[in-house]
């Protein structure tokens, strides 16, 4: 079976550094997405590792290491706006599996 | 492009009545997959389809729900007879080759309250 395993709530201060951690354990795995999502709307792409490593786009940062199973998504210089749910989903044959998502509140 | 759409945007109804989402992916998509959200089990895959054909339908609940697509720019959810326990949001999604690296974008939802 497949199982995704992320923090269900994390609190940060606007302005800091915030990383969100996922550990996975599936079948036929190609890769890992982030997605976040805002209250009320659908979910958005934000990154997509498929090799080890630091994968770098402006504030958002993720990082994969597929032999340990675990991920994690680096938000720098964090903005009110960055309040949101984060999900991790594992990428196996052509099919996502979603993690529980991480409710990320950012407090002035 | 307009996006993934999705309609109705809001559906309230009464237990037994059947229910249909509708949904338009992204021109030139071939993948289109129909999710459902709620807070206890978070977002869960219910069926996809590859060229219109129906690959996967591990995730559909129960005999009540059924999905189809016609044609690439169109699909259905129906639910038939509707429970209280169906209340969610549905959301679709379309990618294009669906293989790794290629996202998926998802359309606005439909917020399901099932009475």
């Amino acid at each position: 079976g497949q199982n995704i395993d992320q923090p269900t709530e994390m609190t940060a201060t606007e302005g800091a550094i915030v990383q969100i951690n996922c550990t996975y354990q599936t079948s036929g795995f190609n890769g890992l997405f982030w997605y976040q999502q805002h209250a009320g709307e659908a979910p958005t792409f934000l990154s997509y590792n498929v090799l080890d490593g630091l994968e770098e786009k402006g504030r958002f940062s993720s990082f994969l290491s597929r032999s340990k199973g675990y991920s994690y998504l680096l938000l720098k210089e964090l903005q009110m706006k960055d309040s949101a749910s984060y999900l991790c989903a594992a990428w196996t044959g052509n099919m996502l599996t979603f993690g529980g998502g991480t409710r990320l509140m950012v407090k002035p | 492009d307009a996006g993934v759409i999705q309609s109705p945007r809001h559906e309230v109804t009464e237990m037994g009545q059947e229910v249909t989402l509708r949904c338009k992916p992204i021109s030139g998509h071939d993948y289109l997959f129909w999710y459902r959200q709620t807070m206890m089990r978070g977002l869960e895959l219910l069926i996809y389809f590859n060229n219109n054909v129906p690959i996967d339908d591990s995730g559909m609940p129960e005999d009540r729900f059924s999905a189809k697509m016609p044609n690439a720019s169109f699909s259905t959810l129906k639910i038939q007879p509707s429970e209280p326990r169906d209340s969610a949001v549905y959301f679709c999604a379309s990618s294009f080759t669906g293989t790794g690296g290629n996202e998926q974008f998802f359309g606005p939802g439909t917020r399901l309250t099932v009475l």
